[in-house]
């Protein structure tokens, strides 16, 4: 159980366009799910909490206007990167809040790679 | 000072050595421990919680837990090259399952 998919695994654009990457949870309701970006030999940096029905919460330093959140359903939440630039060329991540027994917990989806031209 | 901090290593052990993993945190209130391993070019995995003052075992790893000194520990038995990887440690804090990272442990182990 606690399965979280992502899509796409992979995506090479140019600068200026948009992407949008989706993460599910497969087989559990996820009221939050959380959004992550991974720079190459860097931590996990958190940019923003996703819930369901609502508006996403921002950590501070990231563009809300750039990086839109839409949480629609309790199993799907959507990152857009808008007018994508090389330097948000990194590793995002997303993560669905669930139970394991009776402890919360984060489950990771696979991560999507973006590379900007 | 950071909220949650982890030596970053690199640690390196021989093959059927233990491997441990330390971690201390910053706010006295945290419920909930994570160990998250993360291979590289891969996403993080939960290994294991604990939210019990003491050990909680699950089969190679070992957590530890001690709030009076703030301080979680992995430790891996046996440990083996498959197990070479960043290991993540993560607080949970009172921010609707928001979860406080600390910036990884590379393990490397050695044959």
């Amino acid at each position: 159980g606690a399965v979280v998919s992502q899509h796409p695994s992979r995506v090479i654009c140019k600068s200026g366009t948009s992407v949008k990457i989706e993460c599910r949870s497969l087989d559990f309701q996820a009221t939050t799910m959380f959004w992550y970006r991974q720079f190459p030999k860097q931590s996990l940096m958190l940019m923003a909490t996703s819930n369901e029905g609502s508006k996403a919460t921002y950590e501070q330093g990231v563009e809300k206007d750039k990086f839109l959140i839409n949480h629609a359903s309790l199993t799907l939440s959507t990152l857009t990167v808008t007018s994508a630039h090389p330097e948000d060329s990194s590793f995002y991540i997303c993560s669905a809040g669930g139970t394991s027994g009776i402890q919360e917990t984060q489950y990771f989806g696979p991560g999507t790679r973006l590379l900007v031209l | 000072q950071k909220e949650v901090e982890q030596n970053s290593g690199p640690l390196s052990v021989p093959e059927g050595a233990i491997a441990s993993l330390n971690c201390t945190y910053s706010d006295r209130g945290s419920q909930s421990f994570f160990w998250y391993r993360q291979y590289s070019g891969k996403s993080p995995e939960l290994i294991m919680f604990i939210y019990s003052n003491g050990d909680k075992e699950d089969g190679r790893f070992t957590a530890q837990l001690n709030k009076a000194s703030q301080y979680v520990s992995l430790l891996i038995r046996d440990s083996q090259p498959s197990d070479s990887a960043t290991y993540l440690c993560a607080v949970s804090s009172n921010q609707g399952g928001k979860l406080i990272f600390g910036q990884g442990t590379e393990l490397s182990v050695k044959p």
